[in-house]
């Protein structure tokens, strides 16, 4: 098994739709998790961040963490055609080292 | 400017052929990171290093060498490239009082 396991997608949704992204991960030493969007033919950027369980919120993005059953959650509020992107999740230890997901491909439609 | 630079944005070359690709940033990192995408694959860490003095391997450094000529310069080189390093090659940077990782825009190195 692969310490984070995403779905590769494609996700393809109308305008104004509320999208969930979702990871799962085995390794319990994980204690920060990261949400990187990465653009065509771009770097990919940090989009929000969450330490331990919980939620958080930023505009139109919740990041969700479930350390109990290993479940990690982005969801987008009215979707835009800007939103359309592969979002990657990426979980860390206490070693700085990043675990990326595969990513899921988004496309929001007008 | 951009803070993360990587050259060359492109290169084809010829399998046993000896690579280079190059990172610069004027963030003014300590931490930097080499990573390797393939389709269907994800980001793969290759290489990185918290400071000058300091190189370790990721998961994936077989085929791999790196140089930290400097704290804001990070080199990646293949010594035999081959076939199956054709990918998406991404420098990254971290200051070590914060978890962001800032990317580059990438090389996109074919090995034919």
């Amino acid at each position: 098994q692969k310490e984070v396991e995403q779905d590769p997608g494609p996700l393809s949704v109308p305008e104004g739709a509320i999208v969930s992204l979702n990871c799962t991960y085995s390794n319990s030493a994980f204690q920060y998790f990261m949400w990187y969007r990465q653009y065509s033919r771009k770097g990919p950027e940090l989009l929000m961040y969450t330490y331990s369980s919980g939620n958080k919120e930023d505009g139109r993005f919740t990041a969700q963490v479930d350390k109990s059953s290993k479940y990690i959650s982005l969801f987008i509020r009215d979707s835009q055609p800007s939103d359309s992107a592969t979002y990657l999740c990426a979980p860390r230890g206490s070693n700085y080292k990043l675990t990326f997901g595969k990513g899921t491909l988004l496309t929001v439609n007008p | 400017d951009a803070d993360v630079t990587q050259t060359p944005r492109n290169r084809i070359t010829k399998t046993g052929k000896r690579i280079m690709l190059e990172c610069s940033q004027t963030k003014g990192h300590d931490r930097m990171y080499w990573y390797r995408q393939d389709p269907g694959l994800g980001l793969q860490l290759i290489y990185y290093s918290f400071d000058v003095k300091d190189i370790n391997k990721g998961e994936i450094s077989d085929g791999y060498s790196v140089s930290r000529q400097a704290q804001a310069k990070f080199s990646l080189s293949l010594e035999s490239a081959i076939p199956n390093q054709t990918a998406l090659y991404f420098c990254a940077t971290s200051d070590s009082s914060r978890d962001e990782q800032f990317f580059g825009p990438g090389t996109r190195l074919t090995v034919l």
